[in-house]
């Protein structure tokens, strides 16, 4: 089945810096790469996802780049703000298998001002 | 848009007992919605997926007997955790698929047992 593995798993940076975080996944019929934000003890928010027939997509400072070839994908944060502190988990949707996500380990961003 | 609720946010039973947790899509139909459990600093693990009208699937390793899920309606899935123990003490968070895939997480459960 899909693996997600996802580093680092701690991430500290300066305010106004940018901040990167790397997945990688095990199946290449996978097909759809969200991102998730968790506050402390608040639900996952959906903050940026891509799917297997784009590279890159981006909303405002944050950017996701996928490489299916390689099977990775990156999320890219610029300028950051002690706002974007929280847990990020990637995740991944295995092809036909009813829609189910694959999530990775997590990153603890901590942007110090 | 996609709003999920969650309830109750807070259960607290003894062990032995059954707890029933909800999870509802409020503006949106879904189809399927997923049950995962989270640890302290942990990652989310999916522990099934429930469809409306039908069976839950469950991961391996997910008892299906002590993890009853029931997706009576497009907007309403149930989770019950039967004769829970304290190993069961964990937060649960549900999700529904909108569309194309997208997951819209609730503001998960918190249940502790004594």
């Amino acid at each position: 089945g899909e693996n997600v593995e996802q580093h680092p798993s701690t991430l500290s940076v300066q305010e106004g810096d940018s901040a990167v975080i790397k997945c990688t996944y095990s199946d290449s019929a996978s097909n759809y790469f969200p991102w998730y934000k968790q506050e402390l003890g608040k639900r996952p928010q959906l903050i940026i996802d891509i799917r297997s027939n784009v590279g890159e997509k981006k909303d405002q400072r944050i950017a996701v780049t996928l490489n299916k070839t390689a099977k990775h994908f990156s999320l890219h944060i610029t300028e950051t703000q002690p706002e974007d502190s929280a847990v990020y988990f990637c995740a991944a949707t295995p092809y036909n298998q009813g829609g189910k996500l694959i999530f990775g380990q997590g990153t603890e961003l901590s942007v110090k001002p | 848009g996609a709003v999920v609720s969650q309830h109750p946010s807070w259960v607290i039973c003894k062990s032995g007992t059954s707890v029933k947790i909800e999870c509802r899509s409020l503006d949106f139909q879904a189809t399927t919605m997923f049950w995962y459990r989270q640890f302290p600093k942990q990652s989310l693990m999916l522990m099934a997926t429930s469809n409306e009208g039908s069976k839950a699937t469950y991961e391996q390793g997910v008892e299906k007997d002590k993890f009853l899920i029931n997706h009576a309606s497009l907007t309403l899935s149930t989770l019950t955790v039967t004769s829970a123990h304290p190993e069961d003490s964990s937060f649960y968070i549900c999700s529904a698929a909108g569309l194309q895939e997208t997951q819209y997480f609730g503001p998960g459960t918190r249940l502790l047992v004594l």
